[in-house]
């Protein structure tokens, strides 16, 4: 069976530092992968996906970057943290275009 | 561009109660998927139903069931005999056929009472 790993849970950075969020999924070959970002009891704001190695695509202009090194691994980065980069992160998996399945979580908090 | 509305931000019902939870999309295409997704306190993302947009019948989880009116584009969740568990975020979400993109709605919150 699939799962989807995500690391670490929570997180609490100073600005200006560096960040590294990292998603790993086991069970599958070449599956789509997301990273979402969640506000305060808002909705997901899709951040970046990835349809194969070294293939991303990013919705949204901002502080951040991903990468997929492995077809089973996709990385969220930033150089320098911002306040505003403060939220829920959400990694997900998608088989075929079909629906996603989501990681744990990471509870970032910008200080 | 594809997106979701979810246009009550939040709903409230008695334990064993029917609610129905409502969402509309937009798409160009003729091929695509429809999903509820559940966000307990935990925030873990939890699929709670899918629908194939060619199919007519609408899908049935249990105690969820949708109600899936393609001409309108609208996609509502019918959960019966609520229990306090059901509390949680609740997400509508589409995808199209050929493209990677899965885009949520804004969520809303429901919260049952006993």
């Amino acid at each position: 069976s699939q799962t989807i790993h995500q690391w670490p849970a929570t997180l609490v950075q100073p600005v200006g530092s560096p960040l590294s969020l990292e998603c790993t999924v086991e069970g599958t070959s070449n599956p789509n992968l997301y990273w979402y970002r969640q506000a305060a009891g808002r909705g997901l704001q899709l951040l970046f996906y990835s349809v194969g190695i070294g293939q991303i695509s990013s919705e949204v202009p901002q502080n951040l970057s991903a990468s997929r090194p492995q077809d089973r691994q996709f990385i969220l980065s930033s150089k320098k943290l911002l306040l505003s980069d403060s939220g829920f992160y959400l990694c997900a998996w998608s088989p075929l275009n079909t629906e996603a399945f989501f990681g744990q979580g990471t509870r970032l908090t910008v200080v | 561009a594809q997106t979701v509305t979810q246009s009550q931000p939040e709903m409230s019902v008695q334990e064993a109660e029917t609610v129905t939870l409502s969402c509309t999309y937009d798409t160009s295409e003729s091929n695509y998927y429809l999903f509820w997704y559940k966000q307990p306190p935990s925030r873990q993302m939890i699929l709670v139903i899918r629908q194939e947009a060619y199919k007519q019948q609408n899908a049935t989880e249990n105690r969820f069931s949708v109600n899936f009116q393609k001409a309108a584009k609208s996609f509502s969740l019918k959960i019966s005999d609520s229990q306090l568990g059901d509390t949680a975020m609740y997400f509508c979400a589409l995808t199209q056929g050929g493209s990677e993109k899965l885009v949520f709605g804004k969520g809303m919150k429901l919260t049952v009472n006993p």
